[in-house]
């Protein structure tokens, strides 16, 4: 299995920030992956797929890149709504595998 | 518009069998490129995939619960539903249902649109 490692577990951060949230596979996985946010008691929510592509209708304050083995997800100005634990998620191959969840909170 | 909802008992005591069912709408099962996973995440803790069946009937598990869960879909209803063989109190999480995104390759899983999710607890 490809095991997903996601650096930090969390993150204090203030509104208008930016912010980057680290993801690394434990072996290569090409662009093959996802980002989600997901809100307390609430579902995930596709944010970005192919490491660099916007999921219609995320705001473009949200942004992904990477390749290989190493990640990141960046929020270029942080918004009160984007406070939420973001996992990352890799589609190179089955079984398919989450990070541990980075949980982004107010400062 | 998709829709996904999952339906079920909350509450399950060890060594049964939980049957999980996910009824949607907005997509067909039997268009080229669909599936439908499960996936789920105890309290507290991350996600975890389970299952994904494809709109060729093609079926994918986790490897560590390959012998515990079984994915099926019904077409004509519109439904896949999950089974899980001798529930264990570790067991206990919210089971999401989950749509793939239809316009990447097979391999590629991305799950663009989710269902609110049920918590199952398995307890005595």
């Amino acid at each position: 299995d490809i095991q997903m490692t996601q650096s930090p577990s969390s993150v204090s951060a203030a509104v208008g920030d930016r912010v980057t949230i680290t993801c690394r596979a434990s072996q290569g996985i090409s662009s093959w992956l996802a980002w989600y946010q997901q809100k307390p008691g609430k579902a995930p929510k596709l944010l970005i797929y192919a490491a660099s592509s916007l999921q219609s209708g995320v705001p473009s304050r949200f942004s992904g890149s990477g390749s290989g083995t190493d990640f990141t997800l960046t929020i270029s100005s942080l918004q009160p709504e984007d406070f939420a634990t973001y996992y990352c998620q890799q589609a190179n191959s089955f079984p398919i595998t989450f990070g541990q969840g980075t949980r982004l909170e107010i400062k | 518009q998709i829709t996904l909802k999952e339906s079920g008992p909350t509450l399950v005591k060890p060594t049964q069998t939980l049957t999980l069912t996910c009824t949607f709408s907005g997509f067909s099962l039997s268009g080229s490129g669909v599936g439908v996973g499960w996936i789920r995440q105890p309290p507290g803790k991350a996600l975890e995939w389970l299952a994904l069946v494809y709109w060729d009937d093609d079926k994918r598990y986790s490897p560590s619960l390959k012998n515990k869960v079984t994915i099926t879909m019904d077409t004509s209803k519109n439904q896949v539903v999950l089974t899980m063989a001798n529930m264990d109190p570790v067991d206990t999480a919210t089971y999401y249902c989950a749509h793939r995104r239809s316009s990447d390759s097979w391999l590629r899983v991305y799950f663009d649109y989710w269902g609110q999710g049920i918590l199952v607890t398995v307890s005595s």
